[in-house]
Order: C-alpha cells, then structure tokens, then sequence
C-alpha cells in the first residue's frame, strides 16, 4: 500500500474488556514496530519486529499487552482485560531497516486512539 | 527525569517569524530523528542526522546535531500556518552505529503559527 494502514482510528472499550488493534505496514518493510503515545507525550517504544519474528518486546507493559505478526507482514496488538491507563494512541511504524544494518527512517501509521472506560 | 528534554514545550509566532527548538539528550547520542505530527495522524519524518556537527535543510527547515552538547536544534526560517504542529526528536541508543528504528523520543514541542 501507499503507507501504513492501522484499524481501527478509534476504539471505545469497557474496562476489561479485549481489544485487537491492527496494523498493515508497506509492502515489503521488514521491521514493524508498535508504539504507545499517551496524552501531550511523545510515543514510547512498545516492541519490534523483524518479519515474523519478534525480537523485543520490553516495552510492553504488562503480561496483558501481546503482539504477533505471523506471516511478516500485517501486525496485531493485542490488549486483554484493558484498563484506564491504557488509554493512548496506539502507533504503528514500518521501516525497510532491520536490526544491525544501516539507518532508514521510520514511517508512522495515523495510529488507533483507544479510550477504556 | 526525561532522557529527551524538548524546549520550548509550546511556542507561539507569527508569521514569518524565524524560531528554533531543541532537544537535549540525558545520554549519548547515536543519532538524532526529528518528527512532525499534526493532531490525529501519525509522524512525518523530517530529518535524521547522524554525526556530531551534522546539519541538514530541507525547504525552510535546518536541523543540527551538536554530539559534545549532546543537543539537536530544529530551525524554521520564516514560519507559515502549514508549519504548526508537534515537533518530536528521537534518539538512537544504538552504540553499533546501527539502528532498526527502536527510538526514544521527547514529549514534543507545540508550535501554533498566527497568520
């Protein structure tokens, strides 16, 4: 595609319950990463992937955050038993780079604004 | 504390009107990413520069890194309304001079341009 797609914009969940929130990189970026953006800050690395595998994931807050990417290309987060705090904009990014060669810049999705209630 | 400090938080100007806003890094720089995002979308890349005394223009825009301040400065000349937004920096942690993109950023800083 033209650029990475992230579905859906908005999210409204009920504390406690399970949202997905999907994104689909530029054909043929072999990094995806997902971000966490919470209000007036900047984004916050989540976890990296590169293809199907995922090679980091400190950044994702609690055992209630999981990611997959199973064929290297379209990406989920997944986010169980959600509560207030995990009120952000949810960032997707892809990139051609991958870990250990050379610097590529990072291209960002319009991000999945989730609101738990 | 944060690893990224962005000064000013929020910037007014008028138009036409020349500004700078910088970045101050905790921790060695690697590389230093600018970003622009506008409310509800993602991030526009702007520059990325990677060694210490670096400098890069694109149109009005100029960004330099200083490596021994571990500081980045980002520099509009003759500002319009299509400049407003958020303006992030990024840092690299990637020692190895290589990097797939896993970025600390700061908290940005809010520019709103008055016709």
């Amino acid at each position: 595609g033209a650029g990475v797609s992230q579905s859906p914009r908005y999210k409204v969940a009920k504390r406690g319950q399970d949202v997905a929130l999907r994104c689909d990189p530029i054909s043929g970026h072999v990094s995806l990463f997902w971000y966490q953006q919470a209000l007036g800050q900047g984004p916050e690395f989540l976890t990296y992937f590169q293809n199907e595998a995922q090679l980091d994931k400190s950044g994702l807050p609690s055992d209630r955050f999981f990611a997959e990417r199973p064929e290297g290309s379209v990406s989920t987060l997944k986010i169980q038993r959600t509560q207030q705090e995990d009120s952000a904009v949810y960032l997707c990014a892809s990139s051609y780079s991958y870990q250990g060669a050379r610097k590529e810049k990072l291209f960002f999705g319009s991000g999945t604004q989730l609101s738990v209630l | 504390s944060q690893e990224l400090e962005q000064s000013p938080q929020s910037l007014i100007v008028q138009e036409g009107k020349n500004l700078t806003i910088n970045c101050t890094s905790s921790k060695t720089l690697y590389g230093l990413y600018w970003y622009k995002q506008k409310y509800g979308e993602g991030l526009i890349f702007l520059m990325m520069l990677q060694k210490g005394g670096e400098e890069k223009s694109h149109e009005k825009i100029t960004a330099k890194l200083d490596e021994k301040k571990q500081q980045s400065s980002l520099h509009i000349t003759a500002s319009q309304p299509s400049h407003a937004g958020i303006y992030l920096c990024g840092a690299d942690r990637d020692a190895g001079g290589t990097s797939y993109g896993k970025l600390t950023f700061g908290q940005g800083t809010i520019l709103t341009v008055h016709p």
